[in-house]
């Protein structure tokens, strides 16, 4: 059984400029999370979408968007970036809402 | 709004050493209290979910318990593997049901 598959691993991109990360869930999985992890913040919850609704979004400003497609995978894209948006991007898959997989992250540095 | 604090920050033991890592958590209605391993680089795996106070839960030299308040990791003699950080996060049953909040973790490293 595949896991959750994020793309790609690592990106480096320029202050101002926007970005989109990718997200497969383990397959029948119909929920999908977004999180940012930083070591002075930890995990933060970004979004969580199902069957293509967004059904919570966390304290992140608007340049932080996401959405689902009817195959569930998920895209997130940030807009403007910042320095501070630097971060490992987490994503997580779930059937029923009572355990999520992670995936392996994307990082992305911003200079 | 939902809180968990993990104590402490960073633990070493040395191969052997039995320890508990302790996840202290405010919410509002618990759905779940979940714990994670994470090694460097890479995203957190699944070790249990506990839903209820007095629940208990072992994998290997690993046990998780849960109260009202807190839950813990015990780790009975540690190995050199179970070197990593280790994540609490919990599920509420408010309007942030579908969001885990998590703690900084404990990074532990055991050592041979």
């Amino acid at each position: 059984k595949a896991g959750v598959t994020q793309t790609p691993r690592y990106l480096i991109k320029t202050r101002g400029q926007q970005v989109t990360l990718s997200c497969s869930p383990i397959s029948g999985h119909r929920s999908v999370s977004w999180y940012q992890q930083t070591p002075g913040q930890g995990l933060q919850f970004l979004f969580e979408y199902f069957s293509e609704t967004q059904r919570n979004k966390g304290n992140f400003p608007g340049r932080f968007s996401g959405r689902q497609f009817s195959n569930s995978r998920s895209e997130m894209n940030v807009s403007t970036l910042e320095l501070g948006d630097s971060a490992l991007y987490l994503c997580a898959s779930s059937q029923d809402g009572k355990g999520y997989t992670f995936g392996s992250g994307t990082r992305l540095t911003v200079v | 709004e939902d809180q968990v604090t993990q104590s402490p920050e960073a633990l070493r033991l040395q191969e052997g050493e039995s320890s508990s890592l302790n996840c202290s958590y405010t919410v509002s209605g618990l759905r779940g209290l979940f714990w994670y391993r994470q090694d460097p680089g890479k995203g957190p795996e699944f070790l249990f979910t506990l839903y209820s106070a007095g629940e208990e839960k072992e994998k290997e030299r690993l046990k998780a318990t849960l109260t009202k308040k807190e839950s813990f990791l015990h780790i009975t003699a540690p190995k050199p593997e179970d070197s990593a950080t280790y994540l609490c996060a919990v599920q509420g049953a408010g309007a942030g049901s579908y969001q885990l909040t998590f703690g900084k973790g404990t990074k532990l490293s055991v050592i041979p």
